[in-house]
């Protein structure tokens, strides 16, 4: 069965540093994105992707973070300047055809921030 | 603000009973929900989802959606010890995809 996958499962890094998270989407998808899900916290959505751009984006998604799609199956997000209350688990998720359609999660991305 | 709320819990069921979770949610032009089931350190995994009033039933897991009262559910039969997760209920803000998540319901099946 097709799933969603990212690397790398844990990320430790130090604050100030860049990030770069990845991603591959179920092949046949077209909507992409990006929650993070702070311990103890719910889900946060951060980010849709569409048709190579940015559909929707959350406050929390501010100047320090990015996302690109840069060839057919990868899908990143990159945090410039890590802060300490980045520490999160980061979740990639793609849905079909329609932006309403089921969204499909990647195991997620721990990243902690020290 | 929309909002989609959920009784943090935890419930506690013996094995073989019916877990019953609910979810309310704000928005009253919502057309879809979705339950995920997510063990603790893990991702969230799809177990339902709705779109139409009523019932939805896939194995021992039932969805029920009213939305005269913006009202969600998630009925387990025959609860397992290998159920005790925390269940998230999500709805979509907008046409854009994004989904909204409730806080989830700790559920632990005691054998």
């Amino acid at each position: 069965e097709p799933e969603v996958t990212q690397t790398p499962s844990h990320q430790v890094t130090q604050m100030g540093q860049e990030v770069i998270l990845r991603c591959v989407p179920i092949s046949n998808h077209l909507y992409f994105y990006w929650y993070r899900q702070i311990l103890g916290q719910k889900v946060e959505f951060l980010v849709s992707f569409y048709n190579n751009e940015i559909s929707e984006k959350s406050e929390i998604f501010d100047d320090q973070f990015s996302v690109e799609r840069p060839d057919g199956s990868n899908f990143t997000l990159k945090i410039r300047s890590t802060k300490l209350e980045d520490s999160a688990m980061y979740f990639c998720a793609s849905s079909d055809a329609t932006s309403t359609d089921t969204q499909y999660f990647g195991p997620g991305t721990r990243l902690t921030v020290l | 603000q929309k909002e989609v709320e959920q009784n943090s819990g935890p419930l506690s069921v013996p094995e073989g009973a019916i877990a019953s979770l609910n979810c309310t949610y704000s928005d009253r032009g919502s057309q879809s929900f979705f339950w995920y089931r997510q063990y603790s350190g893990k991702s969230p995994e799809l177990i339902m989802s709705i779109y139409s009033n009523g019932d939805k039933e896939d194995g021992r897991f039932t969805a029920q959606l009213n939305k005269a009262s913006q009202y969600v559910s998630l009925l387990i039969r025959d609860s397992q010890p290998s159920d005790s997760a925390t269940y998230l209920c999500a709805g979509p803000y907008n046409q854009g995809g994004k989904l909204i998540f409730g806080q989830g319901t700790e559920l632990s099946v005691k054998p």
